[in-house]
């Protein structure tokens, strides 16, 4: 059974830092893996996804790498502001075809202090 | 694209009464996801349909739970009866599963209350 596990739960830096943020997974055979932003009270937005077969993905001020071996990804801020503040979640998607069920972490919350 | 569409966004309900959530998808994409938050579980997928099939319902908690996807545009989340452990968040997502890219798109979500 696949379970994804996130550390820390919360996190409190100060603005201008660069943090990283850690995902991990029991079962390497995934499709691919995505990184979330939950906002309090709001949905899910997708910030990057990784296929199995990449070992990174870039979006601007966000990194995320992906070591299926070592069944880890971590996501990468650079120079961190007070508007990331907000819940990160990791997820891993199973299998490809029609199986899309995406298996999620409990998510790290970020504080970056201004 | 309005992006996904949920309804009711709150809903306040008492212990035994039917509830209803309201889905629309992103037009164009081909699953649906229904998925509950709570503190306790963290997020849990529930059902999932591609092409209106449902495809994998099995964290839907008990028969008190049901989904339909009657067309490609609109999906609904049943619940009857309600009881004060369904409260939660509700989050419909859809996604176009096309090779590899899959990314889903989540829906405000339903805040969910049984008193």
């Amino acid at each position: 059974k696949q379970e994804v596990t996130q550390i820390p739960a919360a996190l409190s830096v100060p603005e201008g830092e660069n943090l990283v943020l850690n995902c991990s997974f029991t079962d390497s055979a995934i499709y691919n893996l995505q990184w979330f932003r939950q906002d309090p009270g709001k949905g899910l937005t997708s910030l990057l996804l990784i296929q199995s077969s990449q070992r990174e993905q870039t979006s601007g001020r966000l990194n995320a790498s992906l070591d299926k071996s070592s069944g880890r990804s971590t996501l990468y801020i650079a120079a961190s502001q007070p508007g990331d503040s907000a819940t990160y979640l990791c997820a891993v998607r199973r299998g490809s075809g029609n199986t899309g069920k995406l298996i999620f972490g409990q998510g790290t919350t970020l504080q970056v202090k201004p | 694209d309005a992006g996904v569409i949920q309804s009711p966004r709150h809903e306040v309900t008492e212990m035994g009464q039917e509830v209803t959530l309201r889905c629309k998808p992103i037009s164009g994409h081909n699953s649906l996801f229904w998925y509950r938050q709570t503190m306790m579980r963290g997020l849990e997928l529930l059902i999932y349909f591609n092409n209106n099939v449902p495809i994998d319902d099995s964290g839907m908690p008990e028969d008190r739970f049901s989904a339909k996807m009657p067309n490609a545009s609109f999906s609904t989340l049943k619940i009857q009866p309600s009881e004060p452990r369904d409260s939660a968040v509700y989050f419909c997502a859809s996604s176009l599963i096309q090779g590899a890219t899959d990314t889903q798109y989540f829906g405000p979500g339903t805040r969910l209350t049984v008193l």
